[in-house]
């Protein structure tokens, strides 16, 4: 079993919906990182979380350690947010100098 | 502005030779990182630095080699001996090594594909 899993791996929505995100992981960890990946490939940190939730203009990530699991939601959902959305951990402890990612959730958002 | 550049976007080389993959930063990051994507597998860990002259192996380092003589600089040579190297490389760096509130920076990538 992987260490981090996101569902779903691929979502359609329409514009304007909301959308959630979720990932799940099994180890302990000091932060939990949301990327985002663009069809060209390049990574663009979204978040980096380790307690509570952060918003940043539509976007919202959560995060609940007792349950090891964290959400992203985008609100008012646009074509330009489609992408592959990438859930990373970074492991408390010795390992803590890498991060280890989920497979992804392919979101598309048609108009 | 501060970033990373990895050069070149898409390359292509034949079975059996070396090819080094750049990355360069001007973020005056210490630790700096590469990862590999394969479809359908979350990005692993290849090598990593945490200052120059030094490096550490990742996960997947058999048939990979690094160097890190600058601090803004991070090549990454997928050798011969790497069976399957047809992947996206991304290069990410981070002001410093297990500070957590540290954030990730990464790249644009690059696809390498062997034939």
């Amino acid at each position: 079993k992987n260490e981090v899993e996101q569902s779903p791996q691929n979502l359609t929505a329409q514009e304007g919906e909301f959308i959630t995100i979720n990932c799940s992981y099994s180890v302990g960890i000091s932060a939990l990182h949301w990327l985002q990946q663009h069809p060209g490939g390049g990574i663009v940190s979204l978040f980096m979380l380790s307690s509570g939730k952060k918003k940043h203009g539509r976007l919202i990530a959560t995060i609940n350690i007792q349950e090891k699991h964290s959400s992203l939601h985008i609100t008012a959902s646009h074509p330009r947010d489609s992408a592959v959305y990438i859930c990373a951990v970074r492991r408390s402890g010795g390992s803590n100098y890498k991060l280890t990612f989920g497979k992804g959730t392919l979101l598309t958002v048609n108009p | 502005d501060g970033g990373i550049t990895q050069s070149p976007k898409y390359l292509f080389r034949k079975e059996g030779q070396n090819v080094t993959l750049s990355c360069e930063q001007n973020l005056n990051h210490d630790a700096m990182y590469w990862y590999r994507q394969d479809p359908g597998q979350g990005l692993r860990l290849i090598y990593y630095s945490q200052i120059v002259n030094d490096f550490q192996k990742g996960d997947i380092a058999e048939g990979y080699s690094v160097s890190r003589e600058k601090k803004e600089s991070f090549p990454l040579t997928v050798t011969s001996a790497q069976k399957n190297p047809t992947a996206f490389y991304l290069c990410a760096s981070t002001p410093r090594t297990g500070v957590n509130r540290d954030g990730y920076t990464f790249g644009s990538g690059t696809r390498l594909t062997v034939v």
